[in-house]
């Protein structure tokens, strides 16, 4: 059973267009959620969320969290090919020693075409 | 350069024979992580380790066993692998808890078990 569940698992989309990724999570002592890009090999951090309605900006990236309605969006605008990748998300263990512990979604793969 | 480095980086082997993958990372980080990747399962914690000597099983330990007898190094032991082991296998480092700040990532080791 997921603890964090995204949307779409696979979008693509043509260079300009603006996307919505999604994150629902299922954790009774929730703490941070986190946004990574996985571009080829390793992920690379992008956002942590711990407050409600705040966003956070990174350029043409952007998150925000609903700690009530358990979700956070990520928006690209204005998309390049740069930013085909798999975005992840995650958010931390609930229960018991958990210091280390986080799940991660399956992922949305984005292909931005030229 | 603030780095997490893994060794090797492709690895094919077969069935039984025990290996290690090594992981190191130079920014004095406290907290490490082994990560599987497995198409369409996203990423799953193996194990995590705390401190020196403080280590805990994360979501699917079966079959693997480390060790952090240095802060820098967090090796992982597969005593006798088995073909559904064979994935993408990343190792972590953060200065906090992973709920808490951005995790660095390995770039990878491919793993094959025939």
């Amino acid at each position: 059973e997921d603890k964090v569940v995204q949307s779409p698992l696979s979008l693509v989309v043509h260079e300009g267009d603006t996307v919505t990724l999604n994150c629902s999570y299922e954790v009774t002592n929730f703490r941070s959620l986190l946004w990574y890009k996985q571009e080829k090999k390793a992920p690379t951090f992008l956002f942590m969320l711990t407050s409600s309605g705040i966003e956070k900006k990174s350029g043409r990236l952007s998150s925000i969290l609903d700690k009530k309605e358990l979700f956070s969006i990520l928006n690209i605008t204005a998309t390049q090919t740069g930013d085909s990748a798999v975005y992840l998300c995650a958010a931390p263990h609930d229960r018991g020693s958990t210091l280390g512990r986080l799940y991660f979604g399956r992922g949305t793969q984005l292909t931005v075409w030229p | 350069e603030a780095q997490v480095t893994q060794n090797p980086r492709y690895l094919i082997t077969v069935t039984g024979k025990k290996l290690t993958v090594t992981c190191s990372q130079n920014m004095n980080h406290e907290y490490m992580s082994w990560y599987r990747q497995d198409p369409g399962l996203g990423l799953r914690q193996i194990y995590y380790s705390m401190n020196v000597e403080v280590t805990d099983k994360g979501d699917v330990p079966e079959g693997y066993k480390v060790s952090r007898k240095e802060k820098r190094n967090f090796p992982l032991i597969l005593e006798s692998p088995s073909p559904n082991q064979t994935s993408l296998y990343f190792c972590a480092s953060s200065s906090l808890p992973l709920w808490r700040t951005e995790a660095f990532f390995g770039q990878g080791t491919r793993l094959t078990v025939v």
